[in-house]
């Protein structure tokens, strides 16, 4: 069973606005979460992180939000842009887990439209 | 050649065939990996090394054998692969295994089992 979940396969925004991606999980242990960006024929980029200790982290366009209690986190880029086209993963780690090992979704295509 | 980089970029292979990926990185880091993205599934952790010992193998079919000679290269050999073995294999490396330490990808390898 998937441990981390991204329910929307594809995303498609008009330039300029909001894009929000979320992310599900089910493992309560974990505590460190990450988001990465993939574009074709490239491999994953790393984008922005976030501690449980926090509930929001802000880096330029992009603020990854995340409910505990929910088990829930978002990356919101604002304003949108044409180059963010791209596939997103979002991705956790636990404290007790084996090393280096990440959990990542399936991933979401977002496409921003001139 | 700056940081992370994989040949070759396609593979097609028959199943009794024999062939080696390569990865490497040029970014002085101590940990390397092995992924697997089939497709519609998650990136799938499948072997680390730190400092060319291997601390992870996750649960891994003996037909994939990888090596790390040294921090800077890690190949994956592979022999008598099913056509289920068809994936995106991406190779990433990291400063150190830490959960905190960010992964960098190589583009990956294409390979298809006929």
């Amino acid at each position: 069973d998937q441990q981390v979940k991204q329910n929307s396969p594809s995303l498609s925004v008009q330039e300029g606005r909001i894009s929000i991606l979320n992310c599900d999980y089910t493992n309560s242990m974990f505590d460190y979460f990450l988001w990465y960006k993939k574009y074709p024929a490239e491999g994953p980029t790393f984008l922005i992180s976030i501690s449980s200790i926090k509930d929001k982290n802000e880096d330029g366009r992009f603020t990854v939000f995340l409910n505990k209690s929910a088990k829930h986190l978002s990356l919101h880029i604002v304003p949108s842009q044409p180059g963010d086209s791209a596939v997103y993963f979002c991705a956790a780690s636990s404290l007790g887990g084996s090393q280096g090992n990440l959990i990542f979704g399936k991933g979401t295509k977002l496409s921003v439209k001139p | 050649e700056t940081g992370v980089t994989q040949t070759p970029r396609h593979l097609v292979m028959g199943m009794t065939n024999k062939k080696s990926l390569k990865c490497e990185q040029h970014l002085g880091h101590n940990a390397m990996y092995w992924y697997k993205q089939s497709a519609k599934k998650p990136l799938e952790l499948m072997f680390v090394y730190s400092l060319e010992e291997r601390v992870e193998n996750n649960s891994v079919p003996s037909r994939f054998s990888p090596e790390c000679p040294n921090s800077s290269h890690l190949f994956l050999h592979l022999h008598t692969l099913q056509p289920e073995d068809s994936a995106l294999y991406l190779c990433a490396s990291s400063l150190g295994t830490g959960r905190l330490n960010e992964q960098f990808f190589g583009p990956g390898t294409r390979l298809t089992v006929l």
